[in-house]
């Protein structure tokens, strides 16, 4: 298995909304990241964890708040976001942190 | 500050013939780089890396070149299929880091 699984592929939230996007893999992989992708850039990093803690943190608004519950799971939920968070969040892991990563297919979110 | 630049935001090129993708950089601590293909609707996919004692690397259809003293790499496909039709990522992090730096990303499409 040498998937990143993302859920759900689409969602559409209003700005009160509370959703959450999750993401596993099975590699046996010990980081996990979240990047920010909009139309026509490059993914901005957002978080990343090591060993379930979180080692990274660039400076991300506190409506999205990360939580790694196990090594094969990430979550990032999602509160109160501004139509500007529209854009593709990617899920990505690597062996050890700085290693190689693998990405999911991410979630397209919209926000009305 | 875009640290790395992928100054042509597309190329397009014949099937057989070869595809040349680059990169600057202006971080001269990134020693390690990286190329992501990403078709739509899918996360980046890795393609091929590069760390900064070596100045060529090889993977079948694809070999990136490093110009350490220009900040320059390149990505050659020979022969390109329309299958390689896709963005190409290019990216960049210190070995010791964990932060991988993309640019903004080549739109490639190889026409029959």
């Amino acid at each position: 298995d040498t998937e990143v699984t993302q859920t759900p592929k689409h969602l559409v939230m209003g700005m009160t909304n509370k959703k959450s996007l999750k993401c596993e893999q099975h590699m046996g992989h010990r980081a996990m990241y979240w990047y920010k992708q909009k139309a026509k850039k490059p993914p901005e990093l957002m978080f990343v964890y090591s060993y379930e803690k979180l080692s990274i943190n660039e400076s991300v608004p506190s409506r999205f708040s990360p939580e790694c519950p196990n090594s094969s799971l990430l979550n990032l939920h999602l509160h109160a976001l501004q139509p500007e968070d529209s854009a593709l969040y990617l899920c990505a892991s690597s062996r050890l942190l700085g290693e190689k990563l693998f990405f999911g297919s991410g979630t397209q979110l919209s926000v009305l | 500050d875009q640290q790395v630049k992928q100054n042509s935001p597309s190329l397009s090129v014949q099937e057989g013939r070869i595809s040349i993708l680059n990169c600057d950089y202006t971080n001269s601590m990134f020693d390690y780089f990286l190329w992501y293909k990403k078709y739509p609707a899918e996360g980046p996919t890795f393609l091929i890396s590069i760390s900064s004692i070596k100045d060529k690397n090889e993977d079948g259809r694809f070999t990136v070149f490093l110009n350490k003293s220009a900040k320059h790499l390149s990505l050659h496909i020979v022969p390109s299929q329309p299958g390689d039709s896709a963005v190409y990522f290019c990216a960049a992090k210190k070995t010791s880091g964990s932060r991988l730096t993309f640019g903004e990303g080549t739109q490639l499409t190889v026409n029959p």
